[in-house]
C-alpha cells in the first residue's frame, strides 16, 4: 500500500538553529514527493518536489530536501531556522492509481507535522 | 493568474440545509482535487476530476456529499442535508499534469450549527 508517514506532530527550534522535518514513504514505483507549508487560515502552499535527478532539491523560502532511497525517507531541511517559518508542514507522495482509468493519480498527504520556530 | 479561487471563505448554516461550495481552478489546469481538513482526521481528499470526469470519489463520505464540474473553469461541491460533523474547511487544488504541483486555494470554512 502506498503512503508517507509524519513521525513527529511538532517540532520546536530556536531561531538561527538548523531544522529538520521528517518524512517517510512507501510507494511502488518511481516516487513522487513533495513538501507543502500551511500558514495559519491559509491553504497550502508549494514548497519543493523531487520528481527525478539530484537527490537534494532546493525550493522555496531556503528550504532544501534530500531524497534518500535506501532509507525512503523525504526529510525536509533549512539551515536557518525564522520565526516566520513556524507553520504546518506537509509530505505528499504520487499514487499511481490503478483504477479503472490506466494513469491516474492522487496524492497521499501526511498527517502535517507542525514547527515551531523560537525566538 | 489569480490563482485558485473558492466562494465563500466562510460560510454558517443550520443543519438540515443545503451548503454548495464553489471553485474556480487555474485556467489550463485539466486536474481539480477537493479536500477536507479537519483536526481529528487532518486532510483527507473527498475527491477528483480530470478533464472535468470524476476520476476517483472514493474519498466522498456519503450520499450526501455531491461534486461537479460542468466545465474546466467551474466546481462545486455540495452538501445536502448538511450535519455538525462536516463542519470542516474545504480546500479546492487544481494542478497541470499528472506529475505536476497542486495549486491550493485559500479554502471555505464551514460551520454547521
Amino acid at each position: 500500500a502506498q503512503s508517507v508517514a509524519q513521525p513527529e506532530d511538532q517540532v520546536n527550534v530556536a531561531e538561527g538553529n538548523p531544522l529538520t522535518v521528517k518524512c517517510t514513504y512507501s510507494v511502488s514505483g518511481n516516487p513522487y514527493l513533495f513538501w507543502y507549508v500551511q500558514y495559519p487560515n491559509r491553504g497550502l502552499q508549494f514548497l519543493l518536489k523531487y520528481i527525478t535527478g539530484d537527490n537534494l532539491v532546493k525550493g522555496s523560502y531556503g528550504f532544501e530536501a534530500e531524497f534518500n532511497k535506501s532509507q525512503t525517507s523525504f526529510h525536509l531541511k533549512k539551515p536557518s531556522a525564522l520565526v516566520s517559518d513556524s507553520a504546518l508542514y506537509f509530505c505528499a507522495v504520487r499514487d499511481i492509481w490503478s483504477g479503472t482509468t490506466s494513469g491516474t493519480y492522487k496524492y497521499i498527504f501526511g498527517t502535517g507535522t507542525r514547527l515551531k520556530v523560537l525566538a | 493568474d489569480a490563482g485558485v479561487i473558492q466562494s465563500p471563505r466562510h460560510e454558517v448554516t443550520e443543519m438540515g440545509q443545503e451548503v454548495t461550495l464553489r471553485c474556480k481552478p487555474i485556467s489550463g489546469h485539466d486536474y481539480l482535487f477537493w479536500y477536507r481538513q479537519t483536526m481529528m482526521r487532518g486532510l483527507e481528499l473527498l475527491i477528483y476530476f480530470n478533464n472535468n470526469v470524476p476520476i476517483d470519489d472514493s474519498g466522498m463520505p456519503e450520499d450526501r456529499f455531491s461534486a461537479k464540474m460542468p466545465n474546466a473553469s467551474f466546481s462545486t461541491l455540495k452538501i445536502q442535508p448538511s450535519e455538525p460533523r462536516d463542519s470542516a474547511v474545504y480546500f479546492c487544488a487544481s494542478s497541470g499534469g499528472a506529475a505536476d504541483t497542486q495549486y491550493f486555494g485559500p479554502g471555505t470554512r464551514l460551520t454547521v450549527l
